[in-house]
């Protein structure tokens, strides 16, 4: 078992639709990552929580420390989101520990 | 520069021959971390560095791989030897300081060993 999990792996979606992806952690973290990677690879830090839940225009990112669960929301999904995203665990020493991704498609 | 780049952005070389990717983090930021993302793989932590501090080398996979960080900024990742099982792209982070703080991402460098 990954010590972070995601899911969807894959993610299809019509524009419009309000989208979840779901982050599960085995470790103790000291914070949860939220990344974007953009078809052509670059990466994008979108939200990093300890607690509690973080807005940044439609995105949303909500953690359940006791739960050892993440999830990012978009609201108003549109094409332009699709990518990758990506949860990662910031454990020890600030090494981060990554999910397997989740592809996003939104279709217009 | 106003984020982190990385050079080269390409890398073809020969099964045996040795590499250098060069990172070159954000202006002040103390942490840099050294990533590899192999093709329709996740992304795996190699090295950290924060600032005087002995590296994090834990993730390093083999001991082809090494990495420097000359005063505090450039950072170079090494492997000798290249095998086919390398080829991946190698992310360059670099955040303020260590613990919580978001970590910016440069372009990476793409490997293909032959």
């Amino acid at each position: 078992k990954n010590e972070v999990e995601q899911s969807p792996q894959n993610l299809t979606a019509q524009e419009g639709e309000f989208i979840t992806i779901n982050c599960s952690y085995s470790v103790g973290i000291s914070a949860l990552h939220w990344l974007q990677q953009h078809p052509g690879g670059g990466i994008v830090s979108l939200f990093m929580l300890s607690s509690g839940k973080k807005k940044h225009g439609r995105l949303i990112a909500t953690i359940n420390i006791q739960e050892k669960h993440s999830s990012l929301h978009i609201t108003a999904s549109h094409p332009r989101d699709s990518a990758v995203y990506i949860c990662a665990a910031e454990t020890s020493g600030s090494r981060l520990t990554f999910g397997e991704g989740t592809q996003l498609t939104v279709n217009p | 520069g106003a984020g982190v780049s990385q050079s080269p952005s390409n890398k073809v070389t020969e099964k045996g021959k040795d590499v250098e990717l060069r990172c070159d983090p954000i202006s002040g930021h103390t942490a840099l971390y050294w990533y590899r993302q192999s093709l329709g793989q996740g992304l795996e932590f190699l090295i950290y560095f924060q600032g005087n501090s002995a590296p994090d080398k834990s993730g390093l996979p083999s001991d082809r791989f090494s990495a420097e960080r000359t005063g505090g900024s450039v950072s170079t990742l090494t492997i000798q030897r290249t095998q086919q099982e390398d080829s991946a792209v190698y992310l360059c982070a670099s955040s303020r300081d260590s613990a919580v703080e978001t970590q910016y991402f440069g372009p990476g460098t793409r490997l293909l060993v032959l």
